[in-house]
């Protein structure tokens, strides 16, 4: 699967948008692209995900570059309880039922009052 | 909505016992996925299951193994326990074959502390 890179941390004030970008520049077409969140010590808790079109569902929008070499999370209104760690995962969606989730570095989104 | 479970929530074991975790998936998801997370880690993928088969593995080592029920329950049995296995033991299931691109969904967790 593609590797991806976002920035370690971020800030946010609770309110207001938060933007997370990840770049997965070598994403193949046939790969998502998945973002979930762990608020500490809970499990993995699924956002949204997307192939090439912009998504939008109760939680947050995914807009994806047209070239899908980077794509952007917008929690519209953070809460203190969107703190946590963002985790943005590319990865095959295909039919033998394996496709495991690869985690790795994420962004610590911290919102303040 | 029906969520993931697992059950102990939290787990305490001496060096060299064995361990059971159990993890019940969403009803009518076929397949099922453990990991591992160690304190300031990342989730590292161990094992994952489709219709009872085991279908991808990742960095489990071999003190441990799992398989799925007929139900499609899962366990995750680990022997001669070490410090090192004390960690966050997370399950995710998602629908097999009839959902490729379907997200998977996690449980809470079971806390595995080895003393």
């Amino acid at each position: 699967d593609a590797k991806t890179t976002q920035p370690p941390s971020m800030d946010c004030a609770e309110g207001r948008a938060a933007n997370l970008p990840c770049n997965h520049s070598t994403i193949s077409g046939n790969e998502y692209v998945y973002w979930y969140r762990q608020i500490h010590s809970q499990g993995p808790q699924y956002i949204i995900h997307g192939l090439k079109n912009n998504e939008t569902n109760e939680m947050a929008s995914l807009i994806i570059t047209e070239d899908r070499k980077s794509s952007t999370l917008i929690l519209p209104h953070a809460t203190l309880r969107d703190t946590a760690v963002y985790y943005c995962i590319v990865r095959v969606a295909i039919d033998n039922a394996g496709n495991m989730l690869t985690f790795g570095g994420g962004t610590r989104l911290m919102v303040k009052p | 909505a029906a969520g993931v479970i697992q059950s102990p929530r939290h787990l305490i074991k001496e060096k060299r016992e064995t361990a059971t975790l159990k993890c019940y998936p969403i009803p009518r998801h076929d397949t099922v996925y453990w990991y591992q997370q160690g304190p300031g880690q990342d989730p590292q993928f161990l094992i994952s299951f489709y219709e009872k088969m085991q279908s991808d593995k990742g960095s489990i080592p071999d003190r441990f193994s799992a398989q799925q029920f007929s139900d499609y329950h899962s366990e995750l049995n680990m022997s001669s326990l070490e410090l090192g296995d004390s960690a966050l033991y997370f399950c995710a299931s998602k629908p097999g074959a009839a959902g490729a691109n379907s997200p998977l969904h996690f449980g809470n967790g079971t806390r595995l502390t080895v003393t």
